[in-house]
């Protein structure tokens, strides 16, 4: 069954720093998606993005975060200087394209610890 | 605005039923969703539920939808240890028609314990 992976599964990184989480999302969907879940707190939507660019962003979504699909299988997530705050289990989703693709399928998750 | 709200902990015995309850707030949602996060796992979709019906049965599991009340339920049939996960509500406010985004709002998770 097609699922979409995420890579690393944990990342480790200094205040400041950047970094790229990593999604391929289910080959014939067209809607990508990144959240994120502070532990113990709600899953946040952060983007999502479609026909190579973003569709909608959250209020979290600052300039410090940005999305590319950089080919025709890779949906990335890039925060470029990391905080302290930005520690959390990120997810990528994806669903197909049409008005009645209803199902939102998300990634194993990447752990981003920001020390 | 757009919010979805759920009781954090409920605990059964193994074979009863569990009920899992959610409210939102935003009536032009059109469809409700429930995921289930297995620990240390992603979100793995259960069921979900267009706007326009009450109830949707998928072998163990009901939702059933109060559209009037915002109420949305989750029950599971027959309750088995593997069960034991937190179960996510969440709502798409925004159309997925024409091209637009399809976000989901998530609760906060009820973190359901099942006892043998």
């Amino acid at each position: 069954e097609p699922e979409v992976t995420q890579t690393p599964s944990h990342q480790v990184t200094q205040m400041g720093q950047e970094v790229i989480l990593r999604c391929v999302p289910i080959s014939n969907h067209l809607y990508f998606y990144w959240y994120r879940q502070i532990l113990g707190q709600k899953v946040e939507f952060l983007v999502s993005f479609y026909n190579n660019e973003i569709s909608e962003k959250s209020e979290i979504f600052d300039d410090q975060f940005s999305v590319e699909r950089p080919d025709g299988s890779n949906f990335t997530l890039k925060i470029r200087s990391t905080k302290l705050e930005d520690s959390a289990m990120y997810f990528c989703a994806s669903r197909q394209q049409g008005a009645f693709s209803y199902e939102q399928y998300f990634g194993p998750g990447t752990r981003l610890t920001v020390t | 605005g757009e919010d979805v709200e759920q009781s954090l902990f409920l605990s059964v015995r193994e074979g009863d039923s569990s009920v899992i309850n959610c409210t939102y707030t935003d009536s032009s949602s059109t469809y409700l969703y429930w995921y289930k996060q297995e620990p240390g796992a992603g979100l793995q979709l259960l069921t979900y539920i267009f706007s326009n019906m009450d109830m949707k049965q998928d072998q163990r599991l009901t939702v059933l939808l109060n559209k009037k009340d915002k109420h949305l339920s989750l029950r599971i049939a027959d309750t088995q240890t593997g069960d034991s996960a937190i179960y996510f509500c969440a709502e798409s406010p925004t159309s997925l028609f024409y091209n637009q985004g399809g976000k989901l709002i998530f609760g906060q998770g009820t973190e359901l314990s099942v006892k043998p």
